[in-house]
């Protein structure tokens, strides 16, 4: 089974602020990576595909980068309404999850 | 719009079954993989299984293998899945997903139905 693990588990910053959220794959996915930010209650929502293709619809402040194994999700200025928990998943082989990224914007 | 509307959660006690829905509209649900998963309260993200656009191929997380049923019915547009020997552990949201036109990661998500697990 392939294994994701996101680092940090939270994070604070200030609204404006360029932060950044790592994944890595516990073994080789190419490029078949994707983010999905999740708000309390809700449905996650696809925001980055094939580990850089931004989905249609979601600011442009979010980009995705990486493949083989090391991928980064960063979100150029932070806003307000960007406090979440963030998820990459891998989706080569199944589906596998990494643990969540929460981000409280101060 | 792609729609997909979970239904069916509840109470049930651990060892017992419950058999949840997914009522799909807005797209060619013949057309397309889906899939189930699930997040436990406070938790994260765990794919639970798939089903091909036919109906004919599942694949399950091996958690719930023998004990979870995936199926669908492309005439009624719905997803089903059928949970028995439930446990404790299954108590989660369970949403149903449904992959991109062009690749195999859930684009577009329900609003999810709770089951929980308790005696």
């Amino acid at each position: 089974d392939i294994q994701m693990t996101q680092s940090p588990a939270t994070l604070s910053a200030s609204v404006g602020d360029r932060v950044a959220i790592t994944c890595r794959a516990s073994q080789y996915i190419s490029t078949y990576l994707a983010w999905f930010q999740q708000k309390p209650g809700k449905a996650p929502k696809l925001l980055v595909y094939e580990a850089s293709s931004l989905e249609s619809g979601v600011p442009s402040r979010f980009s995705g980068s990486g493949s083989g194994t090391e991928f980064t999700l960063t979100i150029s200025s932070l806003q307000p309404d960007d406090s979440a928990t963030y998820y990459c998943q891998q989706y080569n082989t199944y589906w596998t999850f990494g643990q969540g990224t929460k981000v409280e914007v101060k | 719009e792609v729609q997909l509307e979970e239904s069916g959660g509840g109470l049930v006690q651990p060892g017992g079954s419950l058999r949840l829905s997914c009522a799909a509209s807005g797209f060619t649900f013949s057309n397309y993989w889906m899939n189930w998963v699930r997040q436990a309260p406070g938790k994260g993200l765990e794919w639970v299984a798939h089903i091909n656009p036919a109906g004919s191929e599942e694949s399950y997380v091996d958690s719930v293998k023998g004990r979870f049923t995936i199926s669908r019915d492309n005439a009624k547009n719905s997803l089903y899945l059928q949970m028995d020997s439930l446990r404790v552990e299954d108590t989660a949201v369970y949403y149903c997903a449904r992959d991109r036109d062009d690749a195999a990661l859930p684009q577009h998500w329900g609003r999810g139905t709770l089951v929980t697990i308790s005696s």
